[in-house]
């Protein structure tokens, strides 16, 4: 099966710097990559995701980027702010494949330092 | 406003009793899960369901039964069997077991053994 492992498992940035997390995955037929962000004490909610005819993905402050070949995938986030102070977990998937969803990483602490 | 619900959110059990956690949406998803997450663990796979009245053990099943007789309704029960429930339950849904859709998740529930 699949196996996604996420680095680092805890990053410490400065405010307004930016931030990158970086996940490698085995099976070369996942196509689907989502990023989710839990706050504590919360359930964790999607920010973004990327597939894989695309290269690169930007939502604002949050960019996600894709490399097939190499087989990993990476978020980065830009001008950190407080409120990015979250643990991160990205995820693969097999299109149309696997009923048992999404394989997780272990997840990174992001920490915004003031 | 449609969404994921678990309650509660607080949970004790006391050693050797039953307790169920109540995951219900009204987002019309298919597939729901139930995930495990502990500290630098990251989320691991319970059960997942595909549709009504199926569904399969994940990784980490032992100790823990489900049902799903409604659509918007996966209830976990976790039994005296299972050794160390201490932990962080999430409940998610997609709108289907193979597609590129991401999960939505609920809330949580944490459960300690008193």
């Amino acid at each position: 099966g699949e196996n996604v492992e996420q680095h680092p498992s805890t990053l410490s940035v400065q405010e307004g710097d930016s931030a990158v997390i970086k996940c490698t995955y085995s099976d070369s037929a996942s196509n689907y990559f989502p990023w989710y962000k839990q706050e504590l004490g919360k359930g964790p909610q999607l920010i973004i995701d990327i597939r894989s005819n695309v290269g690169e993905k930007k939502d604002q402050r949050i960019a996600v980027t894709l490399n097939k070949t190499a087989k990993h995938f990476s978020l980065h986030i830009t001008e950190t702010q407080p409120e990015d102070s979250a643990v991160y977990f990205c995820a693969a998937r097999v299109s149309g494949g696997g009923a048992d969803g999404l394989t997780f990483g272990k997840g990174t602490h992001l920490i915004i330092q003031p | 406003d449609g969404g994921i619900t678990q309650s509660p959110k607080y949970l004790f059990r006391k050693e050797g009793q039953n307790v169920t956690l109540s995951c219900e949406q009204n987002l019309n998803h298919d597939a729901m899960y139930w995930y495990r997450q502990d500290p630098g663990q990251g989320l691991r796979l319970i059960y997942y369901s595909q549709i009504v009245n199926d569904f399969q053990k994940g990784d980490i099943a032992e100790g823990y039964s489900v049902s799903r007789e409604k659509k918007e309704s996966f209830p976990l029960t976790v039994t005296s069997a299972q050794k160390n429930p201490t932990a962080f339950y999430l409940c998610a849904s997609s709108l289907d077991g193979g597609s590129d859709y991401g999960y939505t998740f609920g809330s949580g529930t944490r459960l300690t053994v008193v």
